[in-house]
């Protein structure tokens, strides 16, 4: 079966900080992707990143990385210079490939709240 | 463009009535997903089509709920009887088509719905 744990339920940090959300994933599946969501206090969810498992490198993307990890099942987020506007919870999702059997359906992590102080 | 829409925003019914929760994907997006998220939780996945076939309604909790998408464009979220425990956010997502076995791309979600059911 397929599952996403994001072990941090709450992190607070101070604006400037660096932090690190987790995601752990489960997959029996050699193809798939992983992607990270935002969804603001206003309660949408945006897009973040997608990735698929066959690319492990690492991407930037201005203040935010990513790290894939296969060995260790993981694709981290990373927030360099945190600002308050960062404040938001943050989903990790898991899609099996998209084929005869599979619909590319998202199982989602149950998030992490990010706070960024002033 | 023009995003995924959902309508209403927010629906108040009374225990044991029908609502239908509307979905107008991203023009040019033939696959659609619709998830349910309670509060503090990830969306759970309910169905998928493609086109106006609709492929997996594993997700579906019960047959109290339905979805179609007659044309193959806008979608319409069905619930039946509605009961307390059907509160939550429904959410549309669309993405571009998938034209490769084994290719997932990021799905664009709409603003919810949020169903209130008293």
């Amino acid at each position: 079966a397929q599952k996403v744990t994001q072990a941090q339920t709450e992190i607070s940090v101070v604006e400037k900080e660096d932090v690190t959300l987790d995601c752990v994933y489960e997959t029996r599946d050699t193809t798939y992707y992983l992607f990270w969501y935002k969804q603001p206090p206003s309660g949408e969810l945006v897009f973040l990143i997608r990735r698929n498992s066959f690319d492990e490198q690492n991407e930037i993307s201005g203040r935010y990385s990513w790290n894939f990890q296969k060995s260790t099942s993981s694709f981290n987020f990373t927030i360099t210079a945190s600002q308050v506007v960062d404040s938001a919870v943050y989903f990790c999702a898991l899609s099996e490939a998209w084929g005869s059997s599979n619909t590319g359906k998202l199982i989602f992590g149950q998030g992490t709240t990010l706070q960024v102080k002033p | 463009g023009a995003g995924v829409s959902q309508s209403p925003r927010y629906k108040v019914t009374k225990r044991g009535q029908d609502v239908a929760l509307r979905c107008d994907p991203i023009s040019g997006h033939v696959s659609l997903y619709w998830y349910r998220q309670a509060l503090g939780q990830g969306p759970e996945f309910l169905t998928y089509f493609n086109y106006e076939a609709q492929q997996d309604k594993s997700g579906l909790p019960n047959d109290r709920f339905s979805a179609e998408r007659p044309e193959g464009s806008i979608s319409t979220l069905t619930i039946q009887r509605t009961e307390q425990r059907d509160s939550a956010m429904y959410r549309c997502a669309s993405s571009l088509p998938s034209v490769a076995t084994g290719v997932s791309y990021e799905q664009y979600f709409g603003p919810g719905t949020r169903l209130t059911v008293t």
